[in-house]
């Protein structure tokens, strides 16, 4: 079964850091551009990051651009966020998914984990 | 960044309506749109991609249409398991940006 899992959310500080974890199964882990998008409580869907499968292009929103890093290891079939500098508005769940090209070139999240809550406050 | 706009924000339909949802790109996407479905708790579900293209697994009464900046979503005959948010989504650039989303629900 394909199947995404993330963890290492919590409660931090403002200014502090925090690692997301996500393991992937049931699928070439490393033939998959992989990304993490995050939603605020009672709000819409936010892309925050990608990366390539090789891990050769990486990609941020602005919102997060110098504060958080993406990387993977495939042979664990690992994706991590590493997020520094946290702020309030940092507070999410945040869902890790897997982009896939339908038709060739049409990309979409076919498969998503079941989110981890992040919570910045003091 | 290409910005994304849906309308209404929300909607009262009941059982059986025809509903449909509107999603405005910034710019020429061509036919490069997504549409999800997320119900409460839940992780977003691929709907519809390349504007018009239905998902396998996904019922039949989802359908898409539109191209360049003006797309729609159309739920033929809404069921009970329809009541939900859905979110478009531009995979035209490496930044996929969603759109706010529309909430259906129960009239």
């Amino acid at each position: 079964e394909v199947q995404l899992l993330e963890s290492g959310g919590g409660l931090v500080q403002p200014g502090g850091s925090l690692r997301l974890s996500c393991a992937a199964s049931g699928f070439t882990f490393s033939s998959y551009v992989m990304t993490w998008v995050r939603q605020a409580p009672g709000k819409g869907l936010e892309w925050v990051s990608g990366i390539s499968g090789s891990s050769r292009s990486t990609y941020y929103a602005d919102s997060v651009k110098g504060r958080f890093t993406i990387s993977r290891d495939n042979p664990k079939n690992t994706l991590y966020l590493q997020m520094n500098s946290l702020r309030a508005e940092d507070t999410a769940v945040y869902y890790c998914a897997k982009k896939v090209p339908k038709g060739g070139h049409y990309n979409v999240f076919d498969i998503w984990g079941q989110g981890t809550m992040v919570t910045v406050s003091s | 960044d290409i910005q994304m706009t849906q309308s209404p924000s929300s909607l009262s339909a009941s059982v059986g309506d025809r509903v449909t949802i509107t999603c405005r790109a910034s710019q020429n996407i061509s036919s490069y749109l997504n549409w999800y479905q997320q119900k409460p708790g839940k992780a977003p579900k691929l709907l519809i991609y390349a504007a018009s293209s239905l998902q396998s697994g996904a019922p039949s009464r989802f359908s898409g249409s539109g191209s360049g900046t003006d797309f729609t979503l159309t739920i033929s005959s809404l069921q009970p398991e329809d009541f939900a948010t859905y979110y478009c989504q531009q995979s035209y650039t490496t930044l996929e940006t969603f759109g706010p989303g529309t909430k259906v629900d129960i009239k």
